[in-house]
């Protein structure tokens, strides 16, 4: 049971760009949201998170967009730029009743210089 | 920046043979974990550890594996049989509280089985 889904495996915009992740969740228990980079041989690397009580977080170049009723976020890094390049994962919890945190199975972000 | 610490970075061994993986999550953390990703998929939750024990496992976390924390500072994940579908990244991870906290990962220990 995938509850946590990101369609799209990969991804290619070019530098200067926008470039928007997406990720669809099943379980509306989830209420925290997060998204992580990962560099081949790193581990994944916290970059922004919301709560489901806002409907967007930005920080610099990173905004997450929360939409509850779609169950659905994306991730929208502008401008984009080479250093960018990496797998995306989003990932998700409920503050209540769980401690896992449920991954995604990463979309891999090319941004062309 | 504090940091968690994943030792070994490699670790081969043949199967059957035991396995520890080390970690040394950030000092102020509460809730630590073990998750997996087998090459090219998804990054798999294994366990999570609070005060002492172990508080949610996933059923890939079976009989073989046990968590420990031996010290105020370690965290270790056993694997007491190895099998070959073992070999993967493990990643560490700690977070401070479970209320709108991020987990923060280590660099993972690439486990081979041959």
């Amino acid at each position: 049971d995938q509850q946590v889904k990101q369609n799209s495996p990969s991804l290619s915009v070019q530098e200067g760009r926008i470039s928007i992740l997406n990720c669809d969740y099943t379980n509306s228990m989830f209420d925290y949201f997060l998204w992580y980079k990962k560099y081949p041989a790193e581990g994944p690397t916290f970059l922004i998170s919301i709560s489901s009580i806002k409907d967007k977080n930005e920080d610099g170049r990173f905004t997450v967009f929360l939409n509850k009723s779609a169950k659905h976020l994306s991730l929208h890094i502008v401008p984009s730029q080479p250093g960018d390049s990496a797998v995306y994962f989003c990932a998700a919890t409920a503050t209540s009743g769980t401690y896992k945190y449920i991954f995604g199975t990463g979309t891999r972000l090319k941004v062309l210089a | 920046e504090p940091e968690v610490t994943q030792t070994p970075s490699h670790q081969v061994t043949q199967m059957g043979q035991e396995v520890i993986l080390r970690c040394v999550p950030i000092s102020n953390h509460l809730y630590f974990y073990w998750y997996r990703q087998i090459l090219g998929q998804k990054v798999e939750f294994l366990v999570s550890f609070y005060n002492n024990e172990i508080s949610e496992k996933s059923e890939i976390f079976d009989d073989q594996f046990s968590v420990e924390r031996p010290d105020g500072s370690n965290f270790t994940l056993k694997i007491r049989s190895t099998k070959l579908e073992d070999s993967a990244m493990y990643f560490c991870a700690s977070t401070f509280g479970h209320n709108n906290s991020p987990l923060h990962f280590g660099n993972g220990t690439r486990l081979t089985v041959t």
